[in-house]
């Protein structure tokens, strides 16, 4: 059974940075292309970023680029996304999401208020 | 304008069929484009429902019933999930998505309703 668990996501202020995790079972996680795509309260969903299986390309929404990086190890199954000078409007859940996407995790909340 | 278009509401009935549309930005053809499913409850995360370009490429999610499908509207230059014999479980959030300039474009998705 696929099985992506997201977390590292809470409270910080303005200008502050987090760094979300992601951690897939259930299939061979250095195969697939993997995504991060947000959902701010009572909104759609809206894509972040891609990376590839071999993390040889990486493609960023307009709207995160220059502040966050996505990245991998697939040594340890693992999907990141580490972001700087957070804003008001990056609050949202995030979902970590497997290649398409196809599956996705129960995300995790990211709230950036002062 | 937003690259995909959807409505914001559509309302069915227990047993009917909902056809929910996603209409593609002026200049960008619907026929060269996969597009993507996905349904939403609240308080839960997206689930794949399925992906169309034709009938020749097309894909079912894992366990997703054979009652939703895919098909294009090319006259309207839209993608379109039609749901058939309606369940009172199918109302939820639809959301239509492509890959489109190196990003992946969601609709705003549609509410389904069933009354």
């Amino acid at each position: 059974e696929v099985q992506l668990v997201e977390s590292g996501g809470g409270l910080v202020q303005p200008g502050g940075s987090l760094r979300l995790s992601c951690a897939s079972s259930g299939f061979t996680f250095s195969s697939y292309g993997m995504s991060w795509v947000r959902q701010a309260p009572g909104k759609g969903l809206e894509w972040v970023s891609s990376i590839s299986s071999s993390s040889s390309t990486i493609y960023y929404a307009d709207s995160v680029k220059g502040r966050f990086t996505i990245s991998r190890d697939n040594a340890k199954n693992s999907l990141f996304l580490q972001m700087n000078s957070l804003r008001d409007e990056d609050t949202a859940v995030y979902y970590c999401a497997r290649d398409v996407p196809d599956y996705w995790g129960q995300g995790t909340q990211v709230t950036v208020s002062s | 304008q937003a690259v995909l278009t959807q409505p914001s509401s559509l309302s069915a009935s227990p047993g009917a069929s909902a056809s929910l549309t996603c209409t593609l930005r002026s200049g960008i053809n619907v026929d060269t484009y996969r597009i993507y499913w996905y349904q939403q409850k609240p308080g839960s995360p997206p689930q794949y429902l399925l992906t169309y370009k034709s009938d020749s490429d097309r894909q079912q999610g894992s366990g997703v019933p054979s009652r939703f499908s895919g098909s294009k509207d090319a006259s309207a230059n839209a993608g379109v999930l039609l749901i058939s014999g309606l369940q009172s479980e199918d109302e939820a959030d639809y959301y239509c998505m492509i890959w489109h300039s190196s990003a992946w474009v969601f609709g705003g998705g549609t509410k389904l309703t069933v009354l």
